[in-house]
């Protein structure tokens, strides 16, 4: 067990709709990773927050966006969704900024149909 | 710009033999190497790490991995395979620099191991 969480486990939704993806940082870190892992682009960095700022984009889409609320929780939101989002999303945390270890989340599972 | 390349999707050795996953990088700044490995079904761990100090570096479950700079390599190797080291590796790396950790991944690699 890594320390991170992320909630849903499991998603599946329409074309078009839009959902929330959740993570739970260790416990005192304050830098928060999200990753999309899928069949043909393998594992893509989206987007990191650190201490509640964008600290880093990735190839992340317009129609994603994330956030890092003052408990250093994040949340990453994706809309307008298409088939090719489904993907399983990764969260990790590190305990600052940059270069540390990253420990990862179980991930979500999103399927698009 | 920083990109990894593990070369080989699948490698299949005997339970007992040498594992050897090889992961070349490029890097414009001295670099923080990883090596994660995913479980089916579950998140990445992470087996070792590189961040300028020995370059052999000991990892977790008898994996160790050697930072060559002149090769731009930083492969992983363990001496007997095991059944349960069947999974998928990942070698990524940072920039090292204080401003972003954000890991750059190579597509993977499939370990199987054969009884």
């Amino acid at each position: 067990d890594s320390g991170v969480t992320q909630t849903p486990k499991h998603l599946i939704t329409a074309t078009g709709q839009r959902v929330t993806l959740r993570c739970s940082p260790r416990s005192g870190d304050l830098s928060v990773y999200w990753y999309q892992q899928s069949l043909d682009q393998g594992l893509q960095f989206l987007i990191q927050y650190y201490n509640g700022e964008e600290r880093a984009k990735g190839n992340i889409l317009e129609r994603f966006s994330a956030q890092q609320f003052p408990d250093l929780h994040s949340e990453l939101n994706l809309s307008s969704l298409e088939l090719g989002d489904s993907a399983l999303y990764f969260c990790a945390s590190s305990d600052l900024a940059g270069g540390e270890t990253q420990y990862f989340g179980p991930g979500t599972r999103l399927l698009v149909l | 710009a920083q990109s990894v390349t593990q070369l080989g999707s699948h490698v299949s050795v005997s339970e007992g033999a040498l594992v050897l996953l090889r992961c070349n990088y490029s890097s414009s700044v001295p670099p923080y190497l990883f090596w994660y490995v995913q479980y089916p079904n579950q998140g990445l761990q992470l087996l070792l790490k590189y961040t300028s100090a020995a370059t052999l570096v000991k990892g977790i479950n008898g994996f160790e991995a050697e930072f060559k700079k002149s090769e731009t390599s930083f492969h992983l190797t363990k001496p007997s395979a095991h059944m349960s080291d069947a999974a998928e590796y990942f070698c990524a790396v940072s920039d090292g620099s204080s401003n972003t950790g954000k890991l750059i991944f190579g597509q993977g690699t499939t370990l199987q191991v054969k009884p």
